[in-house]
């Protein structure tokens, strides 16, 4: 079956911009993740999603940070007045109820802020 | 609050040859384990698991034991190929109820040559 997907997979905007990254994970997976990864290091914690609540946006670095998942599925991550500190690769990853424990992770949205 | 420490690379090494690549961690409570696989131009797979102490986790020829008194989780390969040529992570969940977000090292990137 198709696994995670994350559009686009390249986004290249100007500080200052608002910009939207998606994410759409496997079919029936409850549980969302979005994670942060800058180059040389390791996926940082984002937000965590248990249907359509945010159960756990401790990750967001600031209030410019923002995602929603309206309908338990499809979820946004939206970034507003974008700056050059935000360029990173954005993953997305979900799980299933019965595999909590085993994250399938999307291909990424690399951004980059001029 | 939990972490990962990893291997630096890169780490280079011969077709046949053995591989280590250490991981320790620190973590409150009793975290499940984990070994992610980045391969060139892809997204991070999960390569194996282990949720208690003493678990060895195993796929593809690699391994590794969760080891409670040492903190540690070690990768392990008998033989490479240069197909396992990518980025390692080492990683761990300490979970709240249904959230199991990921705490990452910072990646081992491995070269096998022919």
């Amino acid at each position: 079956g198709a696994g995670v997907s994350q559009t686009p997979s390249n986004k290249v905007t100007e500080k200052g911009k608002y910009v939207e990254l998606r994410c759409d994970p496997i079919s029936g997976h409850t549980a969302l993740y979005w994670y942060r990864q800058s180059l040389g290091q390791g996926p940082e914690f984002l937000i965590y999603f248990q249907g359509t609540g945010a159960a756990d946006d401790s990750g967001l670095p600031n209030d410019r940070f923002f995602a929603v998942r309206p309908e338990g599925s499809v979820s946004t991550l939206k970034i507003q007045r974008t700056e050059r500190g935000d360029s990173a690769m954005y993953l997305c990853a979900s799980s299933s109820r019965d595999y909590y424990n085993e994250q399938f992770f999307g291909p990424g949205t690399r951004l980059t802020v001029l | 609050g939990n972490s990962v420490t990893q291997m630096e690379g890169p780490v280079t090494l011969s077709e046949e040859a053995f591989l280590t690549i250490n991981c320790t961690y620190t973590a409150t409570g009793y975290p499940s384990l984990f070994w992610y696989v980045q391969y060139p131009g892809e997204g991070l797979q999960l390569l194996l698991k282990a949720t208690k102490a003493d678990d060895k986790g195993s796929n593809k020829g690699f391994e590794a034991t969760y080891r409670k008194e040492t903190t540690s989780f070690h990768l392990e390969k008998g033989s490479v190929q240069v197909s396992d040529s990518a980025v390692y992570f080492c990683a761990l969940s300490d979970s709240r109820g249904s959230n199991y977000k990921l705490t990452f090292g910072k990646g081992t990137l491995l070269t096998v040559n022919p």
